[in-house]
This record gives C-alpha cells, sequence and structure tokens, in this order.
C-alpha cells in the first residue's frame, strides 16, 4: 500500500469549531488532494497542492482552507465547522499530471460529524 | 457540461457469476479514463487506467474496455469473489483541465455466497 496516512480517523466536534486535518505521505510525491464523499455526489475536490506553499481551490472550497508547508504534509482546516461539512475526508496524492493525472493513491479516510 | 454517469447504481450477484458495470461520460476533449474500487470503510484503489488509443485493460479477473467514440466504458468482474463486493467508480480526465477529475457516483457490487 502506498504511505498515505490520514488523521484523525474519525472525529465529533461542534458547530462553530476550527478543525484540521492532516494528510501525510511518505511516497515524495507532488501533487496532494483533498476530496469530500457524500452520499449521492461522489468524490467532490475541496483543494489540491502542486508543491509546497502551492495549492487551488477546487468545486467545493468554501468554508475550507489548506496548507502545505512541507512536501509530505497536506493540511486541511474547517475554520468555523458546520453541520453541512459532516462528511468523509479523503486525501490522494499523485506523482505526475501526465498518464493518468488522476490521482494514484488514496488514504482511508477521516469520518468527520459536526453535531 | 462534463459528466460521468455509473450504471447501475447497484448491483447483487452470486458468488461464482460475471457482471459488468458501465460508465458513460460526455467529458471532452478526452484524455483517459480510471477505474476505481472503494472497498467499504477505505480509500478508492485504483484498478485500471485507459488512454484514447486503449480498448481494452485487464487486472485479474477485472477487465475494462473502452469506446471512445461512443463514450462508454465498462468494467467486466469474472468469476466473482466475496471480496468484490465494494464501490467501483469511474473517473474521467479531460485534456488541459488540469487537476479537474469527473468522477462518477459509483456502482455498490454485493457479492452473496
Amino acid at each position: 500500500d502506498a504511505g498515505i496516512t490520514q488523521s484523525p480517523r474519525h472525529k465529533v466536534t461542534e458547530t462553530g469549531t476550527p478543525v484540521t486535518l492532516r494528510c501525510h505521505q511518505t511516497e515524495n510525491h507532488r501533487y496532494m488532494y483533498w476530496y469530500r464523499q457524500d452520499p449521492g455526489h461522489g468524490l467532490r475536490l475541496i483543494h489540491y497542492s502542486y508543491g509546497v506553499k502551492d495549492t487551488d481551490k477546487g468545486e467545493v472550497s468554501d468554508g475550507y482552507s489548506v496548507s502545505r508547508s512541507k512536501t509530505e504534509d497536506f493540511l486541511l482546516t474547517l475554520e468555523s465547522a458546520t453541520s453541512s461539512q459532516t462528511s468523509v475526508y479523503f486525501c490522494a496524492i499523485s506523482e505526475s499530471q501526465g498518464r493518468g493525472g488522476q490521482p494514484q493513491h488514496f488514504g482511508d479516510g477521516t469520518r468527520l460529524s459536526i453535531l | 457540461k462534463n459528466q460521468v454517469e455509473q450504471s447501475p447504481q447497484s448491483l447483487i450477484i452470486l458468488e461464482g457469476k460475471n457482471c459488468t458495470l458501465q460508465c458513460n461520460y460526455t467529458v471532452s476533449p478526452f484524455s483517459n479514463l480510471r477505474w476505481y474500487k472503494q472497498d467499504t470503510g477505505r480509500g478508492p484503489v485504483s484498478l485500471t487506467i485507459m488512454t484514447f488509443s486503449e480498448n481494452t485493460k485487464s487486472n485479474g479477473r477485472y477487465t475494462a474496455t473502452l469506446d471512445a467514440d461512443t463514450k462508454q466504458s465498462s468494467l467486466h468482474i469474472t468469476a466473482s469473489q466475496l471480496s468484490d463486493s465494494a464501490s467501483y467508480i469511474c473517473v474521467v480526465s479531460a485534456i488541459y483541465t488540469g487537476n479537474q477529475f469527473y468522477f462518477g457516483t459509483g456502482t455498490s457490487l454485493t457479492v452473496i455466497p
């Protein structure tokens, strides 16, 4: 299995609190992604990174911010969590955007519940 | 509008039987298509990836086909096993769209003894 670790794996928190999810990779891949997965929607891109300190928004970025200070770590922050952000969050990595630009490896997800 | 649609939404089959999952897309210009398997509680795992020029790609008991003219792909599972129970997701990339990938909502497959 590819070396991707997400933490925490499960979290329950209250509306209005800040939340940070961490993704750590040991593959030295350039591209890292954060997705959320909800029933009926499939996977939707929140933010992605194409290098250290280089990030960009995805299709559902409102209410989320990211940071990447090291190649191996990509953080996703919910500044003030809302119930609509209850979801399963997946981190993914990709070596390049060449042949097969889709993420090559996914983490096992963080199940986040906001009450 | 670029979209990916998968069918059926869910499927139940007997162990040992074959099945075929469908993926239709309107993504253009087409770059490549990847099939993932997602076990319950786990992240997706890549099964196959196909470019415009590839018609068939196999990975063990999994065989993906691509018809770029009709914009259809299928994933055929041969001699199903209980461990094949999972969600199967089709993802399509377009040329020149960077990190925009178009995800299907998946087909949930249940293999019963």
